[in-house]
């Protein structure tokens, strides 16, 4: 199985900061690679797809790049509504597997 | 809108069955895989199984080969995870997700809300 091992497990901002988020995939997963939203008591939320395409209907401060084994997830300006773990996940085979999620708070 | 709206959850004893369903409206059901994905409490993640468009694909966590059934009757709209010998380690929320893609595996683009099952004596 692919291990998806994401960084840091927690991490807490301020509003307006620049907040960046790496996942690291144990083999190459081309840019089979989607990032998620999971706000407390709620589905997750698909972000990110293909490493880099924005998911329509998501703010345009998320972005995402990376490829092959080095994956990373960044807001460029946090809001408040971002508090949130995030969570990868890759789709190069099966079975799919997460990374452990990085739970963000505001500062 | 795309809506996924699981039900069938609750409390049941080790070695006991349940059977979740997920309701699916707003898009065309019999063109998109659709996935089981489940998170223990305060838990992340864990994909357990994927079925295709049109059921005759399945596929299986290790945690649950042999003692879950994924399946689905297009014909109702409707996804079906059938779970026996329940461990008290599936203790969790159960999500059904949609498959961006018809046959193989790629992205979640849609989720249901989560219905949580407990496993207790």
């Amino acid at each position: 199985d692919i291990q998806m091992t994401q960084s840091p497990s927690s991490l807490s901002a301020s509003v307006g900061d620049r907040v960046t988020i790496t996942c690291q995939a144990s083999q190459d997963i081309s840019n089979y690679l989607t990032w998620y939203q999971q706000k407390p008591g709620k589905a997750p939320k698909l972000l990110i797809y293909d490493a880099s395409n924005l998911q329509a209907g998501v703010p345009s401060r998320f972005s995402g790049s990376g490829s092959g084994t080095k994956f990373t997830f960044t807001i460029s300006s946090l809001q408040r509504e971002d508090i949130a773990t995030y969570y990868c996940q890759h789709h190069d085979n099966l079975p799919i597997t997460f990374g452990q999620g990085t739970r963000l708070e505001i500062k | 809108q795309v809506q996924l709206v699981e039900s069938g959850g609750g409390v049941v004893q080790p070695g006991r069955s349940l059977r979740l369903s997920c309701a699916a409206s707003g898009f065309t059901f019999s063109d998109y895989g659709m996935h089981w994905v489940r998170q223990a409490p305060d838990m992340g993640l864990e994909w357990m199984a994927l079925v295709s468009y049109d059921g005759s694909n399945k596929y299986y966590a290790d945690s649950v080969k042999g003692r879950f059934t994924i399946s689905r009757d297009n014909s109702k709209n409707t996804l079906y995870l059938q779970m026996n010998s329940l461990r008290t380690e599936d203790t969790a929320v159960y999500y059904c997700a949609r498959d961006r893609h018809s046959s193989g595996w790629s992205r979640l683009d849609y989720w249901g809300q989560g219905i949580l099952v407990t496993v207790s004596s």
